[in-house]
């Protein structure tokens, strides 16, 4: 079946440190593919998403490509901030339904 | 703004109880979904709706069922509640069941069965 891997957390990392959080998947045909961010207290919302292969989803300074030979679709951002803490969760879409990672915990200090 | 809402941001419950939590979306969405939130675990699907009086099962709906009697609510029933359903339950909602759409998401209620 469907599936999503992430990165296990916590990450930690000082203010304007670059940021990566890696996240595989297994689908048959052909998913699009998310992140979505959930700040403390919330629920989640989308962050970027990207619905074929080689595309870049990007939002907020985060972005990600779908690399379809590699099966990931891995979270970037050059600078991050303390206002960027939060969990990020990777997900696929495929015809009925999201399938979610367990999702990554992203502390960022001054 | 677009808009999800859930009736409780916290309830306690104690052990057999009937327990209902509501979900209300403003958007005229087609589609929407109960999951769970465990740490560890991600989201996981219990069940989803593509359309009043529809349901499909997801992947854990063992001890709950849902309610959808107009488009814009979505009732989940945990039948007599257990401790091992403490849990955040997050209600969400989208235009269209196909893959590429966005999902929109309540703030989530977190659960407790004592």
């Amino acid at each position: 079946g469907d599936s999503v891997t992430q990165m296990e957390g916590p990450v930690t990392l000082s203010e304007e440190a670059f940021l990566t959080i890696n996240c595989t998947y297994t689908a048959t045909g052909y998913p699009s593919l998310f992140w979505y961010v959930q700040y403390p207290g919330e629920g989640l919302q989308l962050l970027l998403k990207a619905t074929k292969a080689d595309d870049k989803g990007s939002n907020k300074g985060f972005e990600a490509t779908y690399r379809k030979e590699t099966t990931s679709f891995h979270l970037e951002k050059g600078s991050v901030q303390v206002s960027d803490s939060a969990v990020y969760f990777c997900a696929l879409g495929t015809a009925s339904k999201l399938t979610f990672g367990t999702g990554t915990r992203l502390q960022v200090t001054l | 703004d677009v808009k999800v809402t859930q009736s409780s941001r916290y309830l306690v419950k104690r052990t057999g109880e009937k327990v209902f939590l509501e979900c209300v979306q403003d958007m005229d969405h087609e589609n929407m979904f109960w999951y769970r939130q465990d740490p560890g675990l991600g989201l996981r699907l219990i069940y989803f709706s593509y359309d009043v009086k529809m349901k499909e099962k997801g992947d854990i709906p063992e001890g709950y069922s849902v309610s959808r009697e107009k488009k814009e609510r979505f009732s989940l029933i945990l039948e007599s509640a257990s401790t091992n359903q403490t849990s955040m339950y997050l209600c969400a909602s989208s235009a269209r069941l196909t893959g590429n759409t966005e999902a929109f998401f309540g703030q989530g209620t977190r659960l407790t069965v004592v």
